[in-house]
């Protein structure tokens, strides 16, 4: 039972460019979503968050937007750097419980 | 530094004997989280603790699983007698008490039962 999907296992993009990384859920009772970037052996990144209140969320680069009637949320990641290759993992809290349930990754490679 | 730490970093057993992860959360959280991923998949929460507080141990396995977070020192996950399905990633996360949904995560510890 995969509350959280990441349909796209991979995404690649050239530099400069607008990455855009796909996540869907099936739990309308879902009150935060996350998104965490991960390289090979560390642990996940904290990059952005969105209450299920509000429809998009920014920072710097980095934007979340909330289609809570499709259950989708994307992050955008403008302009792309090579450095921001890794692995994303959406997640999100059930809010009756602090926990958080994550989505497969998306590898994400930006090439020069 | 003042993120999660994570010790051992890499941790090798065999079938039969005790695994001990241990997690000192960020300073001012007072939350931690146990998650685990195995090879080609996403985190999996296991169980969430407080000061001397199990809150949610849903995703605990019922049997050699247990995690501890005492008045003193870090949180402690143990898995007894460890067979090769154990071997994964395990990660541990702390929050603020007023945030618990925005978790910050260790470098893991990579268990592998030989």
């Amino acid at each position: 039972d995969q509350q959280v999907k990441q349909n796209s296992p991979s995404l690649s993009v050239q530099e400069g460019r607008i990455s855009i990384l796909n996540c869907d859920y099936t739990n309308s009772m879902f009150d935060y979503f996350l998104w965490y970037k991960k390289y090979p052996a560390e642990g996940p990144t904290f990059l952005i968050s969105i209450s299920s209140i509000k429809d998009k969320n920014e920072d710097g680069r980095f934007t979340v937007f909330l289609n809570k009637s499709a259950k989708h949320l994307s992050l955008h990641i403008v302009p792309s750097q090579p450095g921001d290759s890794a692995v994303y993992f959406c997640a999100a809290n059930p809010g009756d419980t602090d926990k958080l349930i994550f989505g497969t990754g998306t590898r994400l490679q930006v090439f020069p | 530094n003042a993120g999660v730490m994570q010790n051992p970093r890499h941790l090798v057993r065999r079938r039969g004997q005790e695994a001990r992860l241990r997690c000192s959360p960020m300073k001012g959280h007072s939350h931690v989280y146990w998650y685990r991923q195995l090879p080609e998949e996403g985190l999996k929460f296991m169980v969430y603790l407080q000061k001397e507080n199990i809150i949610d141990e849903s995703g605990m396995p019922k049997e050699r699983f247990s995690a501890e977070f005492p008045k003193e020192g870090p949180s402690i996950l143990r898995i007894q007698q460890v067979v090769r399905g154990d071997s994964a990633a395990y990660f541990c996360a702390s929050s603020p008490w007023d945030r618990g949904y925005e978790q910050y995560f260790g470098p893991g510890t990579r268990l592998t039962v030989t």
